[in-house]
């Protein structure tokens, strides 16, 4: 079966760290890139960011909101993708999802279940 | 920019539905794709994708679910209106690397 599992979510404290993880299965996970998004309660859809494959020397992009915050790794060998959150703050509580996009093709995108994160005191 | 809509689309069962979605850019690909998906979202769940490239559909998606559109302009389309349709529909382009969502089109019974 094709899919992505998210977890790692949890409650963490304002100026916290969280690092979640996104596992793979059932396709080659070193074609795609990884996309996170995030949703707040009751809110829209974020795109936060994406890593792509090591082709693309695992080049990553974020969104404004997390630059310098977050970082997006990769292990191909674990078939599995991170999402390193540092000086979390309470506009990051949100549900987080992992997203497959293999470029350039006409794959569909995959997302995982996704895993709530909660920054509070 | 994804501009979505209606936001609201109260709905009669048996009768059609359809949702709009308007990018700013064209998201018409090179390889002749349009990098547009079609989510819902039902309460306490995660996005399901319904349709991607503009009009295929995922699977298991029923077929009175179609996509179609090309370049800016898109349109999703239930054919006849079920009661397990209620959810919050999303379309999201993917032609560019930051991804950008419509605000959602909330699809509930009259």
């Amino acid at each position: 079966e094709v899919q992505l599992v998210d977890s790692g979510g949890g409650l963490v404290q304002p100026g916290g760290s969280l690092k979640l993880s996104c596992a793979a299965s059932g396709f080659i996970f070193s074609d795609s890139a990884l996309h996170w998004v995030r949703q707040a309660s009751g809110k829209g859809l974020e795109w936060i960011g994406r890593i792509r494959t090591k082709p693309n020397n695992y080049e990553t992009a974020y969104a404004a909101s997390v630059e310098g915050r977050f970082t997006i790794s990769r292990d191909d060998s674990k078939n599995t993708a991170y999402l390193q959150m540092n000086s979390l703050n309470d506009d990051d509580t949100a549900v987080y999802y992992c997203a497959r996009h293999v470029e350039y093709s006409a794959l569909p995108r995959i997302w995982g279940q996704g895993t709530m994160v909660t920054v509070s005191s | 920019v994804m501009t979505q809509s209606p936001v609201s689309l109260p709905v009669t069962p048996g009768e059609p539905a359809s949702i709009s979605c308007r990018s700013s850019q064209s998201l018409l690909s090179r390889n002749g794709y349009n990098y547009l998906d079609w989510y819902v979202q039902k309460p306490g769940q995660s996005p399901q994708l319904l349709i991607y490239l503009a009009s295929n559909r995922a699977s298991g998606v029923p077929d009175r679910f179609s996509g179609s559109g090309s370049g800016t302009d898109f349109t999703l389309k239930i054919s006849r209106v079920e009661a397990e349709d209620v959810g919050i529909y999303y379309c999201m382009q993917a032609y560019r690397t930051l991804w950008t969502f419509g605000q959602g089109t909330k699809v509930e019974i009259k």
